[in-house]
């Protein structure tokens, strides 16, 4: 079935470590992004990518970093310098040049620093 | 600067009740997409429905009802006759027309009772 994974559900870090967040999508679409949730604040969007090789900082990139090597991946880094990483990630993938499309997203990963 | 704003954030009612979402939106541009999602207690954000700019007339999809109104900037969402399963986190959208990006508000928690 088409859609997108996310991996692992539930992460738990050390301060002070960098952690990659998966994720995969099997629909084909050029665009892929990367928010996160916190209580009370919603989705904020950390980066989108639009093409492989490209990416875009959203709001709230410091502290992140993404890579687009290839079409199907877009996995995104929690650094050491992310003051705040415990929150609820979620990925989502989109069609290029089609801006009326809806996104879909993947069921997230859960990030606890301990 | 575009900016979704859901100034309710949390809601609850009786089932059976009607119960209509606040959706308030900015943007420079002319030509844009807004969006519904559900997020349900397992994570995953749900598409519901999207509205170009340029098309105000207003949609029904059984009990769910969706008002454009360009002139205030809204794009309301009421659930007529309320159910249990309707508990969720909703979520605006705006999406720019020329590029992929696409910001979220801060969701609304309803809560339906029985």
């Amino acid at each position: 079935d088409g859609g997108i994974t996310q991996s692992p559900k539930y992460l738990f870090r050390k301060e002070g470590q960098n952690v990659t967040l998966s994720c995969e999508q099997n629909l084909n679409h050029d665009a892929m992004y990367w928010y996160r949730q916190d209580p009370g604040q919603g989705l904020r969007l950390i980066y989108y990518s639009q093409i492989v090789n490209d990416f875009q900082k959203g709001d709230i990139a410091e502290g992140y970093s993404v890579s687009r090597e290839k079409k199907e991946s877009f996995p995104l880094t929690v650094t050491s310098a992310q003051k705040n990483p415990t929150a609820f990630y979620l990925c989502a993938s989109r069609t290029q040049g089609e801006a009326n499309t809806e996104a879909f997203f993947g069921q997230g990963t859960r990030l606890t620093v301990v | 600067a575009q900016k979704v704003t859901q100034a309710q954030t949390e809601i609850s009612v009786v089932e059976k009740e009607d119960v209509t979402l606040d959706c308030v939106y900015e943007t420079r541009d002319t030509t844009y997409y807004l969006f519904w999602y559900k997020q349900p207690p397992s994570g995953e954000l749900v598409f519901l429905i999207r509205r170009n700019s340029f098309d105000e007339q207003n949609e029904i999809s059984g009990r769910y009802s969706w008002n454009f109104q360009k002139s205030t900037s809204s794009f309301n969402f009421t659930i007529t006759a309320s159910q249990v399963v309707d508990s969720a986190v909703y979520f605006c959208a705006l999406s720019r027309y020329n590029n992929n990006d696409m910001r979220f508000g801060a969701g609304t928690r309803l809560t339906v009772k029985p």
